[in-house]
Order: structure tokens, then C-alpha cells, then sequence
């Protein structure tokens, strides 16, 4: 099975709206995290939000904010008020446990294209 | 700070040749991970270093290895270079569980 698992290939979303991006997860350990990153074009994987199992608050940062419902074992990424530079791919990644703290899983990647 | 850097940023080989990556993690992060990207396997884990020991493994033949040094700078080999080995290499860095940084990546191309 998929650990990390992005079913929208492609997306599109007009200027100033908010997109959700999905991604489910699947893990056995109790202790994991999720990030999401975004891709541009020039290669570069930017670090955008990060969400640990035990946090209880679902993670924001700035106009990122991540709905991270655990029962169902999704951690969708939310962006509003989307601009054009927005348009990139966006990956979702998963670490598992707490002794392996740098290896990371990721998804196949969300390619976002936002419109005017 | 300065973020992850990686040298160089482009390089072209052959196929049988063998070719260094290097990353310099931000200050002060101890932890440096390689991942190899590519359109058909995506975004793939090939090893961690803490500390100058290799931490972690992924699922790779080895020909691909790496070192660390005392000042966490990584590099990363890869030895008898085949076509598929054409990718967009990314290190990163971390300081604990809740970050993981990347560089710009290296592109190589294997002809």
C-alpha cells in the first residue's frame, strides 16, 4: 500500500480563492509527522507546514494552514487567497517514528496552476 | 542564515563514469539526508548522516554512497553511471523531528 498517497494530479484555482490539496497517509507507528512542500519549476522543494501526530492544533503558517484530521489519516493542505506564484507542484511527506528523524516519504505531488 | 547549499548545480556525464555531490546543511544542523527525484519514481529517500554516520538507508544499489564530514558538510557518489541514474538530486538538512530543509538540488545527466 501507498504510505503517502495525492490523488489530484492537477488542480486549478482562480486568483484569491482557496484550494484544498489532499493527501491520506498510512502508517502503524503512533509518532510520525507531516509536511508539505512546494516544487517550482527551478527544482527547489520549499518547506511550507509541518504537523506531528500529537500536536493538538492544526498547523498554520502565514496563508497555509493544514486540516489534519487523524482519525481518517488525511492531512490536507489549505491555501487561501492563492496567487499566481502559487502555481508549482506541492508534495505531501510523512516521517515515521521518532529514530529515524530524516527519512521522508512523499506522495506523487499536486501540480496547482492558479488563473487570473 | 543561509540555507542548504549544493554544488555543483548542473553536471553532465557519461555512462561509466562516476560523479560527487556536495551539500553544505545550514549552520548548525547536524543531520544531512539525500533524496534522488525522477519522473518515474518520483521523490525517493537515499541516505541520512548524523554526526558523520551513515543513520538511515534507502533501497539503493552501492553504487550510490555517501560521507560526512566534521562540518556536517555531505557529499554523495555515485560510481559506473547508467542512464537511469539521470535525476534531480536533493539534500537536505534538519535540527530535530519537525524540520527538514532542501537545497536547490543538483540536475545530472547521464549520456
Amino acid at each position: 500500500a501507498q504510505k503517502i498517497t495525492q490523488t489530484q494530479p492537477g488542480m486549478f484555482v482562480q486568483e484569491k480563492e482557496a484550494v484544498t490539496l489532499d493527501c491520506t497517509y498510512d502508517t502503524s507507528d503512533q509518532s510520525y509527522g507531516l509536511f508539505w512542500y512546494k516544487q517550482p519549476s527551478s527544482g527547489e522543494m520549499i518547506f511550507l507546514i509541518y504537523q506531528g501526530s500529537y500536536d493538538e492544533q492544526n498547523a498554520t503558517e502565514g496563508r497555509y494552514s493544514l486540516n489534519f484530521q487523524k482519525a481518517r489519516k488525511s492531512a490536507n493542505l489549505v491555501i487561501s487567497a492563492s496567487q499566481l506564484g502559487d502555481s508549482a507542484m506541492y508534495f505531501c511527506a510523512m516521517r515515521e517514528g521518532t529514530g529515524t528523524a530524516s527519512k521522508l516519504t512523499f506522495g506523487t505531488g499536486t501540480r496547482l496552476q492558479v488563473t487570473l | 542564515k543561509a540555507g542548504v547549499t549544493q554544488t555543483p548545480r548542473y553536471l553532465i556525464k557519461t555512462r561509466g563514469q562516476q560523479v560527487t555531490l556536495s551539500c553544505s546543511p545550514i549552520s548548525g544542523h547536524r543531520s544531512v539526508s539525500w533524496y534522488q527525484q525522477t519522473p518515474g519514481q518520483g521523490l525517493q529517500f537515499l541516505f541520512e548522516y548524523f554526526s558523520e554516520t551513515q543513520r538511515n538507508k534507502g533501497n539503493f544499489p552501492g553504487r550510490f554512497s555517501g560521507r560526512q564530514f566534521s562540518n556536517s558538510r555531505s557529499e554523495m557518489n555515485v560510481s559506473t553511471l547508467e542512464l537511469g541514474d539521470s535525476a534531480l538530486y536533493l539534500c537536505a538538512s534538519s535540527t530535530d523531528l519537525r524540520t527538514q530543509y532542501f537545497g536547490p538540488g543538483t540536475r545530472l545527466l547521464v549520456l
